[in-house]
């Protein structure tokens, strides 16, 4: 079945404790970023990638980190998360940068103490 | 930059038809996305328009104008699991020369028996 993983469905951490939060995709996409969605802001784009080791920064790129060293595998990553970063992220991929149809993983709600 | 704007919360009778408006400003512009996300689970593509006009798919049609930078999302024969929120998204160049996809804020749809 062509799908988007994320991991772990529900996190509760603590500030500055680091964390990573998975992401894979099995329909040979070239194109994955990450969004997080809080209440009044609708989805916000975190990061993007449009092929391997090929990464850019979205709207809301700070206190995070993402690498693309495999195609399927987009991770996410907190450093030092903070009470802010508490939020519901999700992973989503398309074909490539120009196709219109994003595919999205289940989310992944964070919550940081 | 790129903003949107579609309204938060609309209410509609079961079995009737409802209107949700999107309005967009771009520097540039590829094409306006709609998605569909129930409570708890992950945004999923209804439809893409690049070209003015209708764009009809079951129950659900789309309609863009480039000219007045408006698009709507046309639901008919309303369903209760109808309900949920109802993003327009918009393709546009960013500032890296990349295509980007910007989400609005979500309209919250609550069908009534």
């Amino acid at each position: 079945e062509a799908q988007v993983t994320q991991n772990p469905r529900y996190l509760i951490t603590v500030t500055g404790k680091k964390l990573t939060v998975t992401c894979s995709q099995n329909m040979n996409h070239e194109y994955m970023s990450w969004y997080r969605q809080d209440p009044g802001l609708g989805l916000r784009q975190i990061y993007y990638s449009m092929n391997v080791e090929v990464t850019d920064k979205g709207d809301v790129p700070e206190g995070y980190k993402v690498s693309r060293k495999e195609k399927r595998n987009f991770p996410l990553i907190l450093e030092s998360p903070s009470p802010n970063q508490t939020s519901l992220y999700f992973c989503a991929s398309s074909l490539d940068l120009t196709n219109e149809k994003l595919f999205f993983g289940s989310g992944t709600q964070l919550s940081v103490l | 930059g790129q903003s949107l704007e579609q309204p938060s919360e609309v209410t509609a009778v079961e079995g009737a038809i409802v209107q949700i408006n999107c309005t967009y400003q771009t520097s540039g512009f590829y094409g306006l996305s709609w998605y569909q996300q129930h409570d708890g689970g992950a945004p999923t593509f209804l439809s893409y328009n690049a070209l003015d006009g209708l764009e009809e798919t079951g129950r659900f049609s789309s309609f863009l104008s480039r000219s007045d930078s408006y698009g709507y999302l046309l639901l008919q024969e309303l369903q209760m699991k109808d309900s949920a929120s109802y993003f327009c998204a918009v393709r546009a160049p960013n500032s890296g020369g990349y295509q980007k996809v910007t989400f609005g804020i979500g309209t919250k749809l609550q069908v009534i028996p």
